[in-house]
């Protein structure tokens, strides 16, 4: 079993809908991140949280250190939206990022 | 730019062939990291770097796998005799000193291996 799960693993949606993606992990961890990464582009970082919730424009992302899971959400969504969403993990002291296989979010006009 | 660079963005070797991938890391990032990320799949750890000491590089899938950062910038991960299996984009972040800071990423190198 990965130590980091993400749902769904494709994601297609309406332009305009809210999307949700999730991500579950079974090791205590310092820190959490939330990538995005566009077909044949590197990776961009979205977020880092440890605990609560952090707004960024249209994307809120939110961890519950309690029950291991952190979920992405898109508000608005748009077509530009569409990439892959890869939910990243930083055990206890460890620089190491383990990461989840991510989700492939598709937004149609 | 002041982001990180790589180069070469794509590279086809034939099997048995050496490559050399470099990675330009952001200006004053002390840490520096190599990722493997199979079609399909995410990024896996190779290996890390703070400064020129390579602290960690447990993963690194074998021996023909070899990387480098001389004096604390540039760093080479090179892959000798490689195989089909080496085929993948590989990823160079680099940050910061310190479990608190964002790691930043380069665009990759998409490795084909024929």
């Amino acid at each position: 079993k990965n130590e980091v799960e993400q749902s769904p693993q494709n994601l297609t949606a309406q332009e305009g809908e809210f999307i949700t993606i999730n991500c579950s992990y079974s090791v205590g961890i310092s820190a959490l991140h939330w990538l995005q990464q566009h077909p044949g582009g590197g990776i961009v970082s979205l977020f880092m949280l440890s605990s609560g919730k952090k707004k960024h424009g249209r994307l809120i992302a939110t961890i519950n250190i309690q029950e291991k899971h952190s979920s992405l959400h898109i508000t608005a969504s748009h077509p530009r939206d569409s990439a892959v969403y890869i939910c990243a993990v930083r055990g206890g002291s460890n620089y190491k990022l383990t990461f989840g296989k991510g989700t492939l979010l598709t937004v149609n006009p | 730019g002041a982001g990180v660079s790589q180069s070469p963005r794509y590279k086809v070797a034939k099997r048995g062939q050496d490559v050399a991938l470099r990675c330009d890391p952001i200006s004053g990032h002390v840490s520096l990291f190599w990722y493997q990320q199979a079609l399909g799949q995410g990024p896996e750890f190779l290996t890390y770097f703070q400064n020129e000491a390579q602290l960690d590089k447990s993963g690194l899938p074998s021996d023909r796998f070899f990387a480098e950062r001389p004096e604390g910038s540039v760093s080479t991960l090179k892959i000798q005799r490689t195989q089909q299996e080496d085929s993948a984009v590989y990823l160079c972040a680099s940050s910061l000193l310190g479990q608190n800071y964002e790691q930043y990423f380069g665009p990759g190198t998409r490795l084909t291996v024929t």
